[in-house]
């Protein structure tokens, strides 16, 4: 089974200022999708961003970017001009575009965001 | 549309007690999840639907879990027996296998249960 690393439990930012989240995953595959969901406290998990591994091209959302290194299998989140409404757990996830439809989650990494 | 809704947001019962849940995904999505999240964990995958077809099941899902989606639409998991090792939020999830880059899933507030 795919495999989903994040390896900070727990990052802050200082608000205005940029903040990467990292993401590792483990996949014999060449085609997946890559997910980074926002789950704020007591609140419903939403899409942030997403992209395929076909496209060579880092997604961009607004103020946030992902810097996908598809050989390096790292798919990092780069938030800018942090605000406080960012603060919430971001879960890292992976789907095979060709085998099931599951998604695999990573650990979660805790953001707070410093007034 | 209001997205996925999940019932009861809440649920304390006792083990050994049968618990039920639903879950009411947006309208048009014809594809349906269910996920366990226990705390400092990320969601785990426990069963898909197809419309009214389970096509996935984890090796999660033990026979005391039983989904349904019977007429293509809201989807209930039931626990029979609970155990105190069920205690978690289960999410639902849902999207749709018609519109174009249909992986994304949107996901419902949860349900959390804790059995005493």
């Amino acid at each position: 089974a795919q495999t989903v690393t994040q390896s900070q439990p727990e990052m802050s930012v200082q608000e205005a200022e940029t903040v990467t989240l990292s993401c590792t995953y483990d996949t014999s595959e060449s085609d997946y999708y890559l997910f980074w969901y926002k789950q704020p406290p007591s609140r419903q998990m939403i899409l942030v961003i997403r992209q395929e591994a076909y496209k060579q091209q880092n997604a961009t959302e607004n103020r946030f970017s992902v810097n996908f290194q598809k050989a390096a299998k790292s798919f990092s989140l780069k938030i800018s001009d942090s605000q406080l409404g960012d603060a919430a757990m971001y879960f890292c996830a992976y789907r095979s575009a060709l085998a099931g439809n599951q998604f695999y989650f990573g650990t979660g990494t805790s953001l707070t965001v410093i007034p | 549309d209001t997205g996925v809704s999940q019932d009861p947001r809440h649920k304390i019962t006792k083990r050994g007690q049968n618990v039920t849940f639903r879950c009411d995904p947006i309208s048009e999505h014809n594809r349906l999840y269910w996920y366990r999240q226990t705390l400092g964990q990320g969601p785990e995958f426990l069963t898909y639907f197809q419309n009214e077809a389970q096509l996935e099941k984890s090796r999660l899902l033990s026979d005391r879990f039983s989904a349904e989606r019977p007429k293509g639409s809201f989807s209930t998991l039931e626990i029979q027996r609970t155990e105190q090792g069920d205690s978690a939020m289960y999410l639902c999830a849902s999207s749709s296998l018609l519109v174009p880059s249909t992986d994304t899933q949107y996901f419902g507030p949860g349900t959390r249960l804790t059995v005493l």
